[in-house]
């Protein structure tokens, strides 16, 4: 079975500072994608990054970074400089990349993270 | 190009009703996912829908279903409304390829069951 593990309900930051957001996952299959999203309190889900399976480098995107050990089964998320508006609930999600079964993505239970001035 | 949009935002509803909920994907994604989001059960994968059929289904009693249509617009129902089903439900599309077939979601539509 497939499965999420954010491990930190709750994180907070000094606003410049950075952060890392941990995120462990469990599956058998070879070929995997990997997510974080960002949800304001608004409740829309912002795509942030992305981490293939195979992709020997690890992602970044501005200053977002994804920390991908594959050995370790770990995909943490590094927000650099943090800014007031960072402040959100986190989500690390994998999807199964099989042309077979679709789109069907697992959620970790998320990191609410407040940046404090 | 215009995001994911889901109508309605907010919904209350009765124990007992039933509910439609309708999201519409970015043009030109055909796949079109169905989160539930609870503050005990985070998120829960419903069903997606790929070119009018369920290509795959979560763990959830057959109260809830859904459609899609040609023009990729899906639908959810809830019937016999539980209050367990207040929720926030999220709509998420999919491009048609690509390496990261990452989801866009919509900005959701609360539904509160009384």
């Amino acid at each position: 079975a497939q499965k999420i593990t954010q491990t930190q309900p709750g994180m907070f930051v000094q606003e410049k500072e950075a952060v890392t957001l941990d995120c462990t996952y469990d599956t058998s299959d070879p070929s995997y994608g990997l997510f974080w999203y960002k949800q304001p309190s608004s409740g829309e889900m912002i795509f942030l990054i992305y981490q293939g399976s195979y992709d020997q480098q690890n992602a970044t995107e501005g200053r977002y970074s994804l920390n991908f050990q594959k050995a370790r089964k770990s995909a943490n998320l590094v927000i650099s400089a943090s800014q007031l508006g960072d402040s959100a609930m986190y989500f690390c999600a994998m999807r199964r990349i099989n042309p077979n079964t679709g789109n069907q993505f697992y959620f970790g239970t998320g990191t609410s993270l407040t940046v404090i001035p | 190009k215009a995001g994911v949009t889901q109508t309605p935002r907010y919904l209350i509803k009765t124990r007992g009703q039933q509910v439609t909920l309708s999201c519409s994907p970015i043009s030109g994604h055909r796949s079109v996912s169905w989160y539930q989001q609870t503050p005990g059960q985070g998120l829960q994968f419903l069903f997606e829908y790929f070119s009018e059929t369920q290509r795959n289904k979560g763990n959830f009693p057959g109260r809830f279903s859904g459609r899609q249509f040609s023009n990729s617009r899906s639908e959810m129902n809830v019937s016999t409304l539980e209050l367990g089903d207040s929720a926030l439900y999220l709509c998420a599309s999919s491009p048609p390829q690509g390496q990261a077939y990452e989801q866009y979601f919509g900005p959701g539509t609360r539904l509160t069951v009384t």
